[in-house]
């Protein structure tokens, strides 16, 4: 079946503008989890839903950042007035529980430049 | 919060020869280790992880080893192909005091397999 798909895959912004990140889960996958990879380092967690609960975003560097899952399965990462610093690749993950020791699956990132 | 130490930042073998990539953790209440391979500009892949009920798991040429009382656990590759050559992130969780899945990962290991 498809696995995690996001898009887009390339966002190039100006700084201070907003942008919208997407990530499509597995189907039927309970967990989706957002990262955020620096060039050269792995993957920080940004934020956890079970279905369309936030049940965490402590890891959010901003109040600049928001998520939202509103149906369960698409979830959309927002960056308001974006800066150089948010320049990264976004990871989503999905998995189908909402276990501690459950596999994660990863999209391909979407890398985001902010100019 | 935890910490997740990775050991060594590069790596190069000749074809053949065995790789060996090393984790330490800091939360004693992680019980998921799973390791990942990341090529360039793709998406992590989940190549093998480990659960802290067993304190070694194999599967063809790779193989994880954990030592809960020390806590640091390990990637064994043997029989390095060239087609190994990738980042491998280590990942420990759930961490924060969570039941789910929230990981952190290691700074990443680049491994070079010379043909």
């Amino acid at each position: 079946g498809a696995g995690v798909s996001q898009s887009p895959r390339y966002k190039v912004a100006k700084r201070g503008q907003d942008v919208a990140l997407r990530c499509d889960p597995i189907s039927g996958h309970v967990s989706l989890f957002w990262y955020q990879q620096a060039l050269g380092q792995g993957p920080e967690f940004l934020t956890y839903f079970q279905n369309e609960a936030q049940l965490d975003k402590s890891g959010l560097p901003s109040d600049r950042f928001f998520a939202e899952r509103p149906e369960g399965s698409v979830s959309t990462l927002k960056i308001q007035r974006t800066q150089q610093e948010d320049s990264a690749v976004y990871l989503c993950a999905s998995s189908l529980k909402g276990t501690g020791t459950d596999t994660q699956y990863f999209g391909p990132g979407t890398r985001l430049t902010v100019l | 919060g935890e910490n997740v130490e990775q050991h060594p930042s590069t790596l190069s073998v000749q074809e053949g020869d065995s790789a060996v990539i090393k984790c330490t953790y800091s939360d004693s209440a992680s019980n998921y280790f799973p390791w990942y391979k990341q090529e360039l500009g793709k998406r992590p892949q989940l190549i093998i992880d480990i659960r802290s009920n067993v304190g070694e798991k194999k599967d063809q040429r790779i193989a994880v080893t954990l030592n809960k009382t020390a806590k640091h656990f390990s990637l064994h590759i043997t029989e390095t192909q060239p087609e190994d050559s990738a980042v491998y992130f280590c990942a420990a969780g759930p961490t924060g005091g969570t039941s789910y899945g929230k990981l952190t990962f290691g700074q990443g290991t680049i491994l070079t397999v010379h043909p």
